[in-house]
């Protein structure tokens, strides 16, 4: 079974600036798919970004990318120009192409304060 | 477009009390459904999912049960409820091509006294 960890429960970074936010994961499958969820503290979940492992090219959405190394098994979302709008909780997914219920495996969350 | 519907917001029970939770989706036909619960402060822990009408896979043995009467209506439900029923129920769905997304409903905060 794939597991997703994300080893930062807590992040914050000043308005304007960048933040990386780190994601691992363990598969032994060669293509999948992985996605990012944002959840502000009205506690919708909204798609942030999602990637195709068979795709070299990082994906992009806007202030919003990431840092896929399939090697490593690390999928990082880095938000540049930081916002007040962008405090949320982050949930890192993981979704293997060998599932007929296309399930989702989420990371425990991490926590993004933006100050002022 | 697509929609997804989720009541009630806020649900407060009291222990030993049934439950019925609803979710539907508009705007697309043959969705696959999923119901996650949420601890305050954690992940997102899959429940079921469904991939078809009257179709329910559990992930997680416990006190609750679903159920998909309609292609496009989801339902939790429980009997009795236990204290440690309490959470952020959330519904979502998908298209059944692995790229796409899941979408979420606003989900229902659960109280259980």
């Amino acid at each position: 079974a794939q597991t997703v960890t994300q080893s930062q429960p807590e992040m914050s970074v000043q308005e304007a600036e960048t933040v990386t936010l780190s994601c691992t994961y363990d598969t032994s499958e060669s293509d999948y798919y992985l996605f990012w969820y944002k959840q502000p503290p009205s506690r919708q979940m909204i798609l942030v970004i999602r990637q195709e492992a068979y795709k070299q090219q990082n994906a992009t959405e806007n202030r919003f990318s990431v840092n896929f190394q399939k090697a490593a098994k690390s999928f990082s979302l880095k938000i540049s120009d930081s916002q007040l709008g962008d405090a949320a909780m982050y949930f890192c997914a993981y979704r293997s192409i060998n599932n007929a219920g296309n399930m989702l495996t989420f990371g425990g969350g991490t926590r993004l304060m933006v100050k002022p | 477009s697509q929609t997804i519907h989720q009541w009630p917001a806020t649900l407060v029970q009291p222990v030993g009390s049934p439950l019925s939770l609803e979710c539907t989706v508009e705007g697309t036909s043959n969705p696959n459904l999923y119901w996650y619960r949420q601890a305050a402060g954690r992940g997102l822990q899959l429940l079921f999912y469904s991939v078809g009408i009257g179709q329910i896979s559990s992930e997680v043995p416990q006190n609750l049960s679903a159920s998909r009467p309609q292609d496009r209506q989801f339902i939790l439900s429980s009997k009795k409820l236990l204290l440690s029923d309490s959470g952020f129920y959330l519904c979502a769905w998908s298209v059944g091509t692995n790229n796409q997304p899941q979408h979420f409903g606003d989900g229902t905060r659960l109280s259980i006294l």
